[in-house]
């Protein structure tokens, strides 16, 4: 049964700083990654969709990596802002299309 | 417009009431999902239906039932509502054509008093 985890829970920066998320999945035999954002009490935005044959996409100050052997995904922040503050969450589909999300990181970026 | 739109966006109900969940897209989508977001639990797959035909059990879905009625509307519905169904639900749409990425609906905040 295919597990998403993402480390940390919570993370708080300062306004500038270049930042990490981590997502890790124990099941390698995934058809994509995505990444999401949520805000509080709102739906969900995709962000960067990375497919299972691809190791990186970008998206202005967005950049998500994918390493399928280990288990593993980044999301990198660049030059964080205030309005980057929400929970980003990680999903991965399976060649049905259907989505199993981490728990999410919840970020605040402090002006 | 949104391209994926629930309603309602709010809901309180009682203990034991039927209430049901709707979602509709504009996206053209074959597939569509619904999803029950906890705190701290993240998403949880409830029922998923690729085309109008076809419907699928998720993760937890005991307690409730959907309904395919075309191919851009899927209702969700709790037949005999509990305190612990209280939740924000999402509905989403993907499309072999996009690679399965998602579109999500704004969500649907219910409280089961």
């Amino acid at each position: 049964k295919q597990e998403v985890t993402q480390i940390p829970a919570a993370l708080s920066v300062p306004e500038g700083e270049n930042l990490v998320l981590n997502c890790s999945f124990t099941d390698s035999a995934i058809y994509n990654l995505q990444w999401f954002r949520q805000d509080p009490g709102k739906g969900l935005t995709s962000l960067l969709l990375i497919q299972s044959s691809q190791r990186e996409q970008t998206s202005g100050r967005l950049n998500a990596s994918l390493d399928k052997s280990s288990g593993r995904s980044t999301l990198y922040i660049a030059a964080s802002q205030p309005g980057d503050s929400a929970t980003y969450l990680c999903a991965v589909s399976s060649n049905t299309g259907k989505l199993i999300f981490g728990q999410g990181t919840t970020l605040q970026v402090k002006p | 417009d949104a391209d994926v739109t629930q309603t309602p966006r709010n809901r309180i109900t009682k203990t034991g009431k039927r209430i049901m969940l709707e979602c509709s897209q504009t996206k053209g989508h074959d597939r569509m999902y619904w999803y029950r977001q906890d705190p701290g639990l993240g998403l949880q797959l409830i029922y998923y239906s690729f085309d109008v035909k076809d419907i699928n059990k998720g993760e937890i879905s005991d307690g409730y039932s959907v309904s395919r009625q075309a191919q851009a509307k899927f209702s969700l519905s709790l037949e005999s509502a509990i305190p612990n169904q209280t939740a924000l639900y999402f509905c989403a749409t993907s499309d072999t054509g996009t690679n399965y990425g998602y579109t999500f609906g704004s969500g649907t905040r219910l409280t089961v008093v």
